[in-house]
């Protein structure tokens, strides 16, 4: 299953499926994304970052793709398990402006078993 | 695992009244943030803190809100006269240092203050 843009907020995939959550961002001069995974009433959880002078990352069943032409940003799930339901938004930061980290809309992943 | 640990998980209020908001930063951490999650909507960023004192704020942070680290631990936030459009999850946020060798920020559970 796939998310298009801040506009749709809800991905529903199933138990096993991969499952790609996108972020379009606004700031060109942001060099530095996460992803973060929250679940209800908890804080943000760190997921996965990428660097501007990359455009791929993996990590343990998680991999996040950065195309800087048109500002966007992926995230992909691979094998999705129940566990994995939560919101999960992207952050960017522009490290030569500060530290803050500006959040994207977030997307509600829910996986059915 | 070290982790951000913030006090009290929830916070009832009358509006009018001042509030603080504690958050335990991890230990080796220098930069401290203060966020904000109305109810259903993205995070937004307050404040950052390094070296005693504000290095950012955002439009949000405003007189009615204050940061402090009182001793080598904590790290608070004060909201005065509270609005009910205060009401919303305050996130606390913690990292290593900023820079080439950058890491993420880690962030705490939060507290959720509820203004009447």
């Amino acid at each position: 299953g796939e998310s298009v843009g801040l506009h749709l907020p809800t991905l529903s995939v199933q138990e096993g499926d991969n499952s790609i959550i996108n972020c379009a961002y606004s700031n060109s001069a942001s060099d530095y994304f996460i992803w973060y995974k929250q679940e209800s009433g908890k804080g943000p959880q760190f997921i996965i970052d990428i660097r501007s002078n990359m455009d791929k990352r993996q990590g343990q069943r998680v991999t996040v793709l950065l195309n800087k032409t048109v500002k966007h940003l992926s995230l992909q799930i691979a094998a999705t398990q129940p566990g994995d339901s939560a919101v999960y938004f992207c952050a960017e930061n522009d490290e030569t402006s500060g530290s803050r980290l500006t959040f994207g809309e977030g997307t509600q992943l829910t996986v059915n078993p | 695992e070290p982790e951000v640990t913030q006090t009290p998980s929830h916070q009832v209020t009358q509006m009018g009244q001042e509030v603080i908001l504690r958050c335990v930063p991890i230990s080796n951490h220098l930069y401290f943030y203060w966020y904000r999650q109305i109810l259903g909507q993205k995070v937004e960023f307050l404040v950052s803190f390094y070296n005693n004192e504000i290095s950012e704020k955002s439009e949000i942070f405003d007189d009615q809100f204050s940061v402090e680290r009182p001793d080598g631990s904590n790290f608070t936030l004060k909201i005065r006269s509270t609005k009910l459009e205060d009401s919303a999850m305050y996130f606390c946020a913690s990292r290593v240092e900023q820079g080439i060798l950058d890491t993420e920020a880690f962030f705490g559970q939060g507290t959720r203050l509820t203004v009447v």
